[in-house]
Parts: structure tokens; C-alpha cells; sequence
């Protein structure tokens, strides 16, 4: 399976601090996206890095990836009570036609 | 755009009911995907469709569960007789290409009881 797995499972931290997660997966992959889910709701694309790209920037959100490591790591800078959520990583196969795979997520709670 | 939309938000049912959940995609999106959440599994793709055809129904757990989709604007998912594990979140997402940025309802909670 190329699921893609995050690290940590879940991650409490202050207001204004930055929160990172990572997501490990399996095997070579033509895109890798970000979602976020806040509680009883549906998943929200962050952000779309592809496998020739290296680095990602969307407002406070950084994603970054290393296809040798087989790993992403999706940054939030200046953490804020609004951003406690779920946050999942999602992989497409190489062939790019294929529907994305997610991991498990990471729940980030942002303390103020 | 009033985005995936989903029917019914939550449902609870008796052991043994057919339950019946109902997908309209975004407008023009060519894709449509079912997935299943749950703590333990996390999210799980049951199947998904490309042009209202069928493409991969692999995630499908068990012959209880069906789906169709009969025209580019609606899709059911069926689950024919219903049993206590089947509870779960059930997200509906679509795309205009497989592959790229999907677009999830808000979910139909289901509990089996």
C-alpha cells in the first residue's frame, strides 16, 4: 500500500508557536496534497505538491518533500486556536490517474 | 458553486435496515469517490467512479454494500442489510480529473444500532 502515514499522531501546542507534521508513504507517487478537517466536518484541500517539486508555500503553510526520503512535512507558522483540526496527507500513484490514498492524520490542538 | 452535497447529515438505523446515502457531485467534476471513516481505519476508499462508470469498487467491504451512479449529478450508496460495524462517517468527494484536488461533502454520520 502506498498509504501515506503521519507523525506525530497528535500534536498540542501554544498560540503562535509552529506546528509540524510529517507523512511518510510507500512508494513513488505523482502528486502528494494536504487536507485539514475540523471536527464533523468534511476534508479541505491545503495544498498540492508535486513529485518534481521540492518546496511548497500557501500563507502560514509550508510543505515540503523529499521523494529519496519517501516523506513530506506540512509546517503551520504562527499556530492559531483556529487551526486545531485534523490534518492528512493524501498520496496519487505515479500513473497520476488514480484516486488519492490517505493517511491516518495528525490532530493538532492549538492552546490559547 | 454550493459544492458536494450530501444526504441525509446523520442517520441512525436498526440492525438489519437498508440504508441508502446520497451523493450530488460539484457540477462538471468528472470523478466521484465514496470513502469510509472511522477511527480504526481511518479513511478508506470504497469506490469511485470516472464518467458515472465504475471504475474501482476493491474498498468495497462486503456484497452488502452497492453503488451507483446513474447520471453525472447524483450517486447512492447502499448498504443492504445494515450491521452495527457499519457505522461510520461516509464522505462523498469529487474531482474534475483523477488525481488531482478532490472537493468532500460534509459527511452522513451513520449509526447501526
Amino acid at each position: 500500500s502506498q498509504q501515506g502515514e503521519e507523525d506525530p499522531q497528535a500534536l498540542s501546542i501554544q498560540e503562535g508557536e509552529n506546528a509540524t507534521m510529517n507523512c511518510s508513504y510507500k512508494t513513488s507517487i505523482n502528486n502528494l496534497q494536504w487536507y485539514r478537517q475540523n471536527s464533523g466536518r468534511g476534508l479541505v484541500h491545503l495544498i498540492l505538491i508535486r513529485s518534481n517539486e521540492r518546496e511548497k508555500h500557501s500563507g502560514r503553510l509550508r510543505v515540503t518533500l523529499d521523494t529519496s526520503k519517501k516523506s513530506s512535512s506540512l509546517l503551520i507558522t504562527a499556530s492559531r486556536a483556529a487551526d486545531t483540526a485534523s490534518y492528512f496527507c493524501a498520496t496519487v500513484a505515479n500513473s497520476g490517474n488514480t484516486p488519492l490514498v490517505f493517511g491516518k492524520g495528525t490532530r493538532l490542538s492549538v492552546i490559547a | 458553486d454550493a459544492g458536494v452535497i450530501q444526504s441525509p447529515r446523520h442517520e441512525v438505523t436498526e440492525m438489519g435496515q437498508e440504508v441508502t446515502l446520497r451523493c450530488k457531485p460539484i457540477s462538471g467534476h468528472n470523478s466521484l469517490f465514496w470513502y469510509r471513516q472511522t477511527m480504526m481505519r481511518g479513511l478508506e476508499l470504497l469506490i469511485y467512479f470516472n464518467n458515472n462508470v465504475p471504475i474501482d469498487d476493491s474498498g468495497m467491504p462486503e456484497d452488502r454494500f452497492s453503488a451507483k451512479m446513474p447520471n453525472a449529478s447524483f450517486s447512492t450508496l447502499k448498504i443492504q442489510p445494515s450491521e452495527p460495524r457499519d457505522s461510520a462517517v461516509y464522505f462523498c468527494a469529487s474531482t474534475l480529473t483523477t488525481g488531482n484536488t478532490i472537493y468532500f461533502g460534509e459527511g452522513s454520520w451513520l449509526t447501526v444500532v
